[in-house]
């Protein structure tokens, strides 16, 4: 069964530094978020992705914030200059266009970034 | 505005129990809600989405819309069922966000 996959699993940073996290969705789905979960709180959208463009984003996603479909099957989530509130483990999710599974995202297993 | 609402932190259970994880939304448009399951260092896997109507390892749960609530249940908790469970509300308004609640934890003990 095709799974979206996240590299690394576990991001060590300093403060400041650009860091890029991977996400490679699942071949034929279009659509392609990233959340995030700090530790001890919920799960917060931060972008979505349609069409070679950000379709919506939170408020959370400010100028630090990036993402990009470099090419036909990665994914990323930069962040240009990492703050210690930047600590917290990020999923990735995609979903498809069309089918009986239209509305479901399938997430990865997260990547865990932390700033020192 | 749309927001997730899961009271209980944890819930503890022993195995055989009845359990009913409590979840409850705001929302102004018509909801579509999924139950997500995150067992240990495993990723989020859906569980239940309220409009297929299905049972998914002995899972159920009911959308009242009445109550604006979305509670998961299950008759007889399983040792397995040691998970993280997240309530959300698919925002369908942009590009169908997911929010989630704040999850509750499920320890079923032997």
């Amino acid at each position: 069964e095709p799974e979206v996959t996240q590299t690394p699993s576990h991001q060590v940073t300093q403060m400041g530094q650009e860091v890029i996290l991977r996400c490679v969705p699942i071949s034929n789905h279009l659509y392609f978020y990233w959340y995030r979960q700090i530790l001890g709180q919920k799960v917060e959208f931060l972008v979505s992705f349609y069409n070679n463009e950000i379709s919506e984003k939170s408020e959370i996603f400010d100028d630090q914030f990036s993402v990009e479909r470099p090419d036909g099957s990665n994914f990323t989530l930069k962040i240009r200059s990492t703050k210690l509130e930047d600590s917290a483990m990020y999923f990735c999710a995609s979903r498809a266009t069309s089918g009986a599974l239209y509305n479901e995202q399938f997430f990865g297993p997260g990547t865990r970034l932390t700033v020192l | 505005a749309q927001r997730v609402t899961q009271p209980e932190k944890l819930l503890s259970v022993f195995k055989g129990a009845p359990v009913e994880l409590k979840c409850n939304y705001s929302y102004s448009g018509s909801p579509e809600l999924f139950w997500y399951v995150q067992y240990s260092r495993q990723r989020l896997q859906l569980l239940l989405r309220h409009i297929s109507r299905e049972s998914i390892k002995g899972f159920t749960a009911d959308l009242n819309k009445g109550e604006t609530s979305f509670h998961l249940k299950k008759p007889f908790a399983q040792e397995e069922d040691s998970a993280m469970y997240y309530c959300a509300l698919l925002f369908s308004g942009g590009y169908n966000k997911l929010i989630f609640g704040a999850g509750t934890r499920l320890a079923v003990h032997p």
